[in-house]
């Protein structure tokens, strides 16, 4: 099993431009979300997907659009990126599976930079 | 509303030294909190529990309902203990959403 695959690993944009950040597990787990990690605070949770067909904002969703496009992947949108999305972005998964009660698993990361 | 605090963001001990990272939460529910640990350039992945009540690598945490606090601690650090270490609250009911805390790097120096 892969786990939790993220493309890209990296991106630079500039100011304006768009893009989609992919996400997919091949866990069967049924929850999806997307968080962003930014120093000295921590990760805070962009969007989620409590099953596939549904989607919910988290904390800091100003800005994004997700898409969960089947139950293995998830994608995260940036119609029009600005430096403040500058971050570390992280997909992760949650699904039971076996002694793996309520715990997520996580991507590798893609690393976003809008100059 | 649910927040995990976690004062400290560095603690740097010597090899073999006691470690204790200090988190705090608050939340109005039944609490359940882990503690995830992010290597140099790699992904989080979960450490502990505390329903679980393990010791991984050699840390233990302890939830103390009574001071809201959940923290992690190991009694002889290693240099490979070197890491983000990520304090995080179970909330939101069949959603469940974490949220973290803001980390604490630990250095251990040789």
């Amino acid at each position: 099993n892969a786990g939790v695959t993220q493309t890209p690993k990296f991106q630079v944009l500039k100011t304006g431009q768009s893009m989609t950040l992919q996400c997919a597990q091949d866990m069967n787990h049924n929850s999806m979300y997307w968080y962003r990690q930014d120093p000295g605070m921590g990760l805070r949770l962009i969007y989620y997907s409590a099953s596939e067909g549904t989607t919910d904002k988290g904390e800091v969703p100003n800005g994004y659009n997700v898409s969960r496009l089947n139950k293995r992947e998830f994608s995260l949108r940036l119609e029009s990126a600005a430096p403040s999305q500058t971050s570390v972005y992280f997909c992760a998964s949650r699904g039971y599976s076996g002694s793996h009660y309520n715990e997520q698993f996580f991507g590798p990361g893609t690393r976003l930079t809008v100059l | 509303a649910q927040r995990v605090t976690q004062p400290e963001k560095l603690l740097s001990v010597f090899k073999g030294a006691p470690v204790e990272l200090k988190c705090n939460y608050s939340y109005s529910g039944s609490p359940e909190l882990f503690w995830y640990v992010q290597y140099s350039r790699q992904r989080l992945q979960l450490l502990l529990r505390h329903i679980s009540r393990e010791s991984i690598k050699g840390f233990t945490a302890d939830l103390n309902k009574g001071e809201t606090s959940f923290h992690l601690k190991k009694p002889f650090a290693q240099e490979e203990d070197s890491a983000m270490y990520y304090c995080a609250l179970l909330y939101g009911g069949a959603t469940n959403k974490l949220i973290f805390g803001t980390g604490t790097l630990l250095a251990v120096q040789p």
